[in-house]
């Protein structure tokens, strides 16, 4: 069965910094993609990044980064100098052909910015 | 702005009751999704639709039923309502609705309020 874990419930870091939010997946299919969301306060849901699983490289997108490590099945996302505005709930997302390509969430991490 | 609209944006009715939440999806995405999301249960996938034909079911109760039309809009009926179907109910859409690679853009939500 797929899964997605995010061990962090919650975490801060100073304005400007660099944080990682951590995901870890399980899934026996050899194709799959991986996403993160942002949820502010607000309530939308915002796609940041995508990571296929057979990409050579780690997706880029501004600010954001996924660290994608296919051994250790982890897809940590980084975000670069913090801002204020990154405070928010981020999501981690697998979808696979298991289940027909349904797209499971983890729990979520939320992130604080401190000025 | 993910190009994905859902109303209403805010919901209050009574236990009993009968909703109809709506969703356009993006300009030339064929496949909606509808998805539930509360405190207890996280993100939740209820039914996927692809150019108006069901395509993958999730945990959607019985009394929970959707549909999506020629002009791909779609809609999602809630009846019998119950306190425990408060919550934040997610529009999704993506171009293909199938591959692992196919990104959801999600709506802003409709949140449900059960009395």
């Amino acid at each position: 069965a797929q899964k997605i874990t995010q061990t962090q419930p919650g975490m801060f870091v100073q304005e400007k910094e660099a944080v990682t939010l951590d995901c870890t997946y399980d899934t026996s299919d050899p194709s799959y993609g991986l996403f993160w969301y942002k949820q502010p306060s607000s309530g939308e849901m915002i796609f940041l990044i995508y990571q296929g699983s057979y990409d050579q490289q780690n997706a880029t997108e501004g600010r954001y980064s996924l660290n994608f490590q296919k051994a250790r099945k982890s897809a940590n996302l980084v975000i670069s100098a913090s801002q204020l505005g990154d405070s928010a709930m981020y999501f981690c997302a697998m979808r696979g052909d298991t289940g027909g390509f349904k797209t499971i969430f983890g729990a979520g991490t939320r992130l604080f910015v401190k000025a | 702005d993910s190009g994905v609209t859902q109303t209403p944006k805010h919901l209050i009715t009574a236990t009993g009751q009968r909703v109809t939440l709506r969703c356009s999806p993006r300009s030339g995405d064929l496949s909606v999704y509808w998805y539930q999301q509360s405190l207890d249960q996280g993100l939740q996938f209820l039914i996927q639709y692809y150019n108006g034909e069901e395509r993958a079911k999730g945990n959607i109760l019985e009394r929970f039923s959707a549909q999506q039309f020629p002009d791909l809009h779609s809609e999602l009926n809630l009846s019998s309502l119950e306190l425990g179907d408060s919550a934040l109910y997610f529009c999704a859409s993506s171009v293909l609705g199938t591959g692992y690679a196919d990104t959801q853009y999600f709506g802003p939500g409709t949140r449900l309020t059960v009395l």
